[in-house]
């Protein structure tokens, strides 16, 4: 099976530019999360989506918002970026019916860059 | 609210002693507990989970992690440290019930040295 694929892997923007990153999951992986890892704050959570809808979302401006497609890939929107939002951010998909304590497969990860 | 610390950001081993990096966590209830490892310039990889059962848990590359209910902790260990496990490693906890997302410490980096 293929893995969690994110596209792109490098990105260059400038700030007040938008940016949108695109996940595909596992197949048959209906769960897809999103996180952003910094150096100085690791991993912090972003969104959850199961079957299409938002299961969660994490602790960050209204600038990021994300969504599920019916076959399970996923976007995430940055609008208005600024420079802490160079970051790797990283997707993650889950077997089975979404249950809490499956792991999670990540990709490889798309590298913002602001300048 | 859920939250885990690795208390260490930086664990140095000689290859062939024994490695532990340590977790604990803070959750109100029952919780689901991983560990991942990431290699430079690569996605996080699934090392194993506490989901309920034996607090020894087993899981790849010859790493195991003990569940301790009464520390709250779910330290990671390996008995020979190989070079090739040098990496950083995180440990994450989640809400047994509810609608919580996985919550991650801010990683521990372990160097192995030949």
């Amino acid at each position: 099976k293929a893995g969690v694929t994110q596209t792109p892997r490098y990105l260059i923007k400038t700030r007040g530019q938008q940016v949108t990153l695109s996940c595909s999951p596992i197949s048959g992986h209906r769960s897809v999360s999103w996180y952003q890892q910094t150096p100085g704050q690791g991993l912090q959570f972003l969104f959850e989506y199961f079957s299409e809808t938002q299961r969660n979302k994490g602790n960050f401006p209204g600038r990021f918002s994300g969504r599920q497609f019916s076959n399970s890939r996923s976007e995430m929107n940055v609008s208005t970026l600024e420079l802490g939002d160079s970051a790797l951010y990283l997707c993650a998909s889950s077997p089975g019916q979404g249950s809490l304590y499956n792991e999670q497969f990540f990709g490889p990860g798309t590298r913002l860059t602001v300048l | 609210a859920q939250s885990v610390a690795q208390p260490e950001d930086q664990v140095n081993v000689a290859e062939g002693n024994p490695l532990t990096v340590k977790c604990t966590y803070s959750v109100s209830g029952n919780p689901y507990l991983f560990w991942y490892v990431q290699y430079p310039n690569r996605g996080l990889q699934f090392l194993l989970k506490y989901i309920t059962g034996d607090n020894l848990v087993k899981g790849s590359y010859g790493f195991e992690a003990e569940f301790n209910k009464s520390q709250t902790s779910f330290h990671l260990k390996k008995p020979s440290a190989l070079v090739s496990d040098s990496a950083l490693y995180f440990c994450a906890v989640r809400f047994q019930s509810g609608n919580t997302p996985l919550v991650f410490g801010k990683g521990t980096r372990l160097s192995v040295i030949a």
